[in-house]
């Protein structure tokens, strides 16, 4: 089975805080991304990568960088985190960039105070 | 530009048919997607369906693809309570996945 893990189920931080989320998996997946999950608005893609060292940007990557040293991991960061950026946090991964099941984490629900 | 549109809520009886609808605006999308996510929990994949396709059928699950009115539906018979969840379209566009809003389906006893 695939297995997509978030370091955090829940986090708190405050305003101004450089905030890591980790993801990993365990599938030997090119493909990652991270997305974001608000009311309403369903998921927005804020980043992805297709493979070590390479990011592009998504839908929403202001406010956010990513980094991904290994193949099996892909992190978030919030350099300066802000009320705004309080959110549900989905780490996904695809074996297949087109057509493939992306495999979902659990997901981190940040919030931000 | 890229947008998926579905209604938020719908409430069924168990036992009954779930009609869950989605509006998709790029005609070059390969590949639609529905995804399910129970409370706390990621999103998990229910089905899919080509674009060259018209219906996908696996067992209690039903999608039907109209790509003149980019339209795309998902029929659950005999719905149960254990269908309560958010469901999400997406298309896929160049790799990329564009959700809609979710709907949230409601399923009484």
């Amino acid at each position: 089975d695939v297995k997509v893990t978030q370091s955090s189920r829940y986090l708190v931080k405050r305003t101004g805080e450089k905030v890591f989320l980790e993801c990993v998996q365990d599938m030997d997946h090119e493909n990652m991304f991270w997305y974001r999950q608000d009311p309403g608005l369903g998921l927005r893609l804020i980043y992805f990568s297709y493979d070590v060292k390479m990011k592009e940007k998504g839908d929403i990557p202001e406010g956010y960088s990513v980094s991904r040293e290994k193949k099996e991991r892909f992190s978030l960061i919030l350099e300066s985190a802000s009320t705004n950026q309080t959110s549900m946090y989905l780490c996904a991964s695809s074996f297949v960039r087109e057509g493939g099941e992306q495999y979902f984490g659990p997901g981190t629900r940040l919030t931000v105070t | 530009g890229e947008d998926v549109e579905q209604s938020l809520f719908l409430s069924v009886r168990e036992g009954d048919s779930s009609v869950i609808n989605c509006t998709y605006t790029d005609s070059s999308s390969t590949y639609l997607y529905w995804y399910k996510q129970e409370p706390g929990a990621g999103l998990q994949l229910l089905t899919y369906i080509f674009s060259n396709m018209d219906m996908k059928q696996d067992q209690r699950l039903t999608v039907l693809l109209n790509k003149k009115d980019k339209h795309l539906s998902l029929r659950i018979a005999d719905t149960q309570t254990g269908d309560s969840a958010i469901y999400f379209c997406a298309e896929s566009i160049t790799g990329k996945l564009i959700f809609g809003q979710g709907t949230t389906l409601q399923v009484k006893p």
